[in-house]
Order: C-alpha cells, then sequence, then structure tokens
C-alpha cells in the first residue's frame, strides 16, 4: 500500500556536519510537510510546500535549516552546519490537495537525528 | 487561530477499561478535526477524522470521538482499552492549508 517513505531512518552525526534528510510523498500527493518531534517542544511544524514551491517555512530556523523539492517524489531537508540542539525526529508527511482542499496527512517513518 | 488543547499528557486505564483522552480545540471558521496515534518509533497515523458530517465517527481499533460545538470538544473514546492502544495520541484542527497538532497524550495500559 501507498506510504510515505523516509531516508535514513537513524543518523548520528559530529556538530558542524551537513546533514541531509529526503523524503518520498506518496505517489500523486502535490503537499508536503516537514516536522520536527522532541520531549521539550512536541510537534513543530517546520516547512511545507505545495505542488514543490515553499509555501510556508516560518517555522524553520533560516540561518541553518533549508527544504527543497527537486521534483514532485523527493523532498529534501538540510541543516548545515548541525548543532546539538538539532537532534530530535524528523517527519515527513504528505497530503492530497489537488482537489477540494483535504487536511488528511500521511506521515513517514521519520529520520532519527542524533548530533554530538 | 487555530490551536487544540489536549487536557492530560499521561492518562493511565486498566486493560478493559473505558478509554477518554480529551481534546478542546479553538477556531475562527467551522473547523476539520482529526485525531492521530503514533507508537513507538513510528510516525502519525490517522485514528479518525471530522468533516462537518456525522458529529459522532468513527475510526480504526474501535476508537470513536463525537464533536460537541457547544463545548468545542473533540474527545475520543475507546469502550474496552486492549494493551495494544498503548501509544501517543494527537488531536488536531485544521487552519488555512495545514493541520495545528495538540501537545499529545500519553496513554499507558495496565494488564
Amino acid at each position: 500500500d501507498a506510504r510515505v517513505t523516509q531516508t535514513p531512518r537513524h543518523k548520528v552525526t559530529e556538530m558542524g556536519q551537513e546533514v541531509t534528510m529526503r523524503c518520498q510523498p506518496i505517489l500523486g500527493h502535490n503537499t508536503v510537510f516537514w516536522y520536527r518531534q522532541t520531549m521539550m517542544q512536541g510537534l513543530e511544524l517546520l516547512a511545507y510546500f505545495r505542488n514543490r514551491a515553499p509555501l510556508d517555512d516560518s517555522g524553520m530556523p533560516k540561518d541553518r535549516f533549508s527544504a527543497e523539492m527537486p521534483d514532485a517524489t523527493l523532498a529534501t531537508l538540510k541543516i548545515q552546519p548541525s548543532e546539538p540542539r538539532d537532534s530530535a525526529v524528523y517527519f515527513c508527511a504528505s497530503a492530497d490537495q489537488t482537489g477540494p482542499l483535504s487536511y488528511e496527512q500521511y506521515f513517514g517513518p521519520g529520520t532519527r537525528l542524533t548530533v554530538t | 487561530a487555530q490551536s487544540v488543547t489536549q487536557l492530560g499528557s499521561h492518562v493511565s486505564v486498566s486493560e478493559g477499561a473505558l478509554v477518554l483522552l480529551r481534546c478542546n480545540y479553538s477556531s475562527s471558521v467551522p473547523p476539520y478535526l482529526f485525531w492521530y496515534v503514533q507508537y513507538p518509533n513510528q510516525g502519525l497515523q490517522l485514528l479518525l477524522k471530522y468533516t462537518s458530517a456525522a458529529t459522532l465517527v468513527k475510526g480504526i481499533n474501535g476508537f470513536e470521538a463525537e464533536f460537541k460545538k457547544s463545548e468545542t470538544s473533540f474527545h475520543l473514546t475507546k469502550p474496552s482499552a486492549h494493551m495494544s492502544d498503548a501509544a501517543e495520541y494527537f488531536c488536531a484542527v485544521s487552519g488555512a492549508n495545514n493541520l495545528f497538532f495538540g501537545t499529545g497524550t500519553r496513554l499507558t495500559v495496565i494488564p
């Protein structure tokens, strides 16, 4: 059945290194969301795209985070340079918003990032 | 502005007992409301949704929720808890293009 996939599932890196997380949305879904989940802050919306164009990235630290959709089947979230406070689980979710607005989001399994 | 408040960050119930997880919402427009469940080391999975049709919504795994406009509530219930229901549950309300999630309620089921 159709699923959102994320790679890598786990990433351990040292402070200062670049980290790239990838997401493949469900085929046909045109809207992609990036979330970050931590114990302290809970689930935070970082950014989202529709038809590959960024709609809102106000939740994302601009100085070190960037998000792109090179094509309809791939979304990327990059952190450069990474810091220990970026340690979290990063989720991608997709939605089909091609017709009447659908709020139903389908989540990937997440990327668990640890920055030492 | 849209927001949800989940009362109780942790709820414990005995196996076979009623599950009640509370969610109150704030919305300036008629809302769509959702409950998601997150099992350990997994992403969020949709349990059920309210989209302005029937006020009593049935979802997967025996869960249901009732939309009460007068109380601005969308509480999640299950008549009899099972060990496999232990997870974190998130309530969400629709925004302009996205969802606003609550802080989550961790459900523990005691054997």
